[in-house]
């Protein structure tokens, strides 16, 4: 039961793009369109991002989108902000069990 | 609006139990599935378990399955996780979190605020 894989770390300065891979393998990513992101910001609750590898649930800014190509799915940020320094993980469905990534610290320099 | 609200933790030996609650509050609690995810100490989340709106379908991460039960009490809006045979590899912050759907999906709108457990002699 493998974690999805993240860059550990990305950085960028506010106002430029970054974007965060997650790669699975057929049985997860691969396979479903169930993959989803949060932002976990240290002591506090996580927050849905993105849901179905690309829709955002209300209230998320449009800054954040996504992509899924094969076995690997993208988290893109535009337009970074302070506030967007957290960390972010996916997630996805794995045929009856869900699997994280090993989440990627942002950092806005 | 909607609010989780984990207890239960706590510090427990090796080899002891606990079991952990989520209270649920604005929104049509057996419409929606559940799941446990835990952070350990300086790592990443992990999924632990899910238990479908109307509690007949349950899953579990192979790290915990046959010593973790999940279930839930519809009337009482509450999910609960039995944690049997607890290991020092199992202490971490436990969040319960809303999935978007009856079935477990994996998409969490909402998490709570987590409990926190130590295993530890």
């Amino acid at each position: 039961q493998s974690a999805l894989t993240q860059p550990a770390s990305v950085s960028g300065s506010p106002g430029q793009s970054i974007t965060i891979s997650c790669t699975g393998t057929s049985s997860d990513v691969g396979s479903y369109n169930l993959v989803s992101w949060y932002q976990h910001h240290p002591g506090k609750a996580p927050k849905l991002m993105l849901y179905e590898g690309t829709k955002r649930p209300s209230g998320v800014s449009n800054r954040f989108s996504g992509s899924k190509s094969g076995n690997t799915a993208s988290l893109t940020i535009s337009g970074l902000q302070a506030e967007d320094e957290a960390d972010y993980y996916c997630c996805s469905y794995a045929g009856g069990r869900g699997v994280f990534g090993g989440g990627t610290k942002l950092t806005v320099l | 609006e909607v609010q989780l609200l984990e207890s239960g933790g706590g510090l427990v030996q090796p080899g002891g139990s606990l079991r952990l609650s989520c209270a649920a509050s604005g929104f049509t609690f057996s419409s929606y599935a559940v799941s446990w995810v835990r952070q350990a100490p300086g790592k990443g989340l992990e999924w632990v378990s899910g238990i479908s709106g109307s509690g007949d379908t349950t899953y579990y991460a192979d790290s915990v399955k046959g010593r973790f039960t999940i279930s839930r009490d519809n009337s009482k809006n509450t999910v609960y996780l039995q944690m049997n045979s607890l290991r020092a590899e199992d202490s971490a912050v436990y969040y319960c979190a809303k999935d978007s759907s009856n079935g477990v999906a994996f998409e969490f709108e909402f998490w709570g605020q987590g409990t926190l457990v130590t295993v530890s002699s």
